[in-house]
């Protein structure tokens, strides 16, 4: 069965410190994958996405991603967290519908807690 | 401004009362979607649009109905409420599926309570 897994409920990291938030999946063929992140009292915000190429994807805000498919692991990374980035953050993952037809799979979502 | 505006954004009703939440979207996107977001189960999809006078059912579409007449707009129904329907709903939109690797345009929310 086709899932994307956030192994980590919440995340708490120190401001400047660097953070990494997990996502694995399983799905065939090559997907395409993305990460969206969520404020409070807002809705989902496009961060990046991987779709070929460079296995290291760079995106809003100083995010970065690294794909890794032996791993079948997009992980999202920040070099330097601020108390900013603290949001719920959700990675999705195009698999196939009942129809054959792509479609999106989400993560549950992952909360991250950046401490001052 | 590039947007997805969703109204209202807050709805507290009771149970039967048809209500129409509307969607519109100001980019001339193809692709419309509606999901809901509940605790512990994060986005799940309920409807989704490939273009005018095509719709199709997502992961939960028990309960609701769309409509896409307008490419702009994609108004999302509920012809009979109930308490399980009490969800924070989310619009998008994008160029193509996400399915296809097109990011989406998130509105901003409706929290509905339905009593």
């Amino acid at each position: 069965a086709q899932s994307v897994a956030q192994p980590e409920d919440q995340v708490n990291v120190a401001e400047g410190n660097p953070l990494t938030v997990k996502c694995t999946y399983s799905v065939s063929g090559n997907p395409y994958l993305f990460w969206y992140v969520q404020y409070p009292n807002r809705g989902l915000q496009f961060l990046l996405k991987y779709i070929t190429g460079d296995n290291l994807v760079k995106g809003s805000y100083g995010f970065e991603a690294e794909f890794n498919k032996s791993q079948t692991s997009f992980h999202l990374k920040k070099p330097s967290a601020l108390v900013s980035d603290s949001a719920l953050y959700f990675c999705a993952v195009s698999g196939y519908n009942a129809g054959n037809n792509r479609k999106l799979i989400w993560g549950l979502g992952t909360s991250l807690a950046v401490n001052p | 401004e590039a947007q997805v505006t969703q109204n209202p954004r807050y709805l507290i009703t009771v149970t039967g009362k048809k209500l129409t939440v509307t969607c519109s979207q100001n980019m001339n996107h193809e692709y419309m979607s509606w999901y809901r977001q509940d605790p512990g189960l994060g986005l799940r999809q309920i409807y989704y649009s490939m273009n005018v006078e095509a719709t199709d059912k997502g992961d939960v579409p028990e309960g609701y109905k769309v409509s896409r007449k307008e490419k702009r707009n994609f108004p999302l129904i509920l012809e009979s409420p109930s308490p399980n329907q009490t969800s924070l709903y989310f619009c998008a939109s994008s160029l193509g599926t996400g399915g296809e690797g097109y990011e989406q345009y998130f509105g901003p929310g409706t929290r509905l309570t339905v009593t």
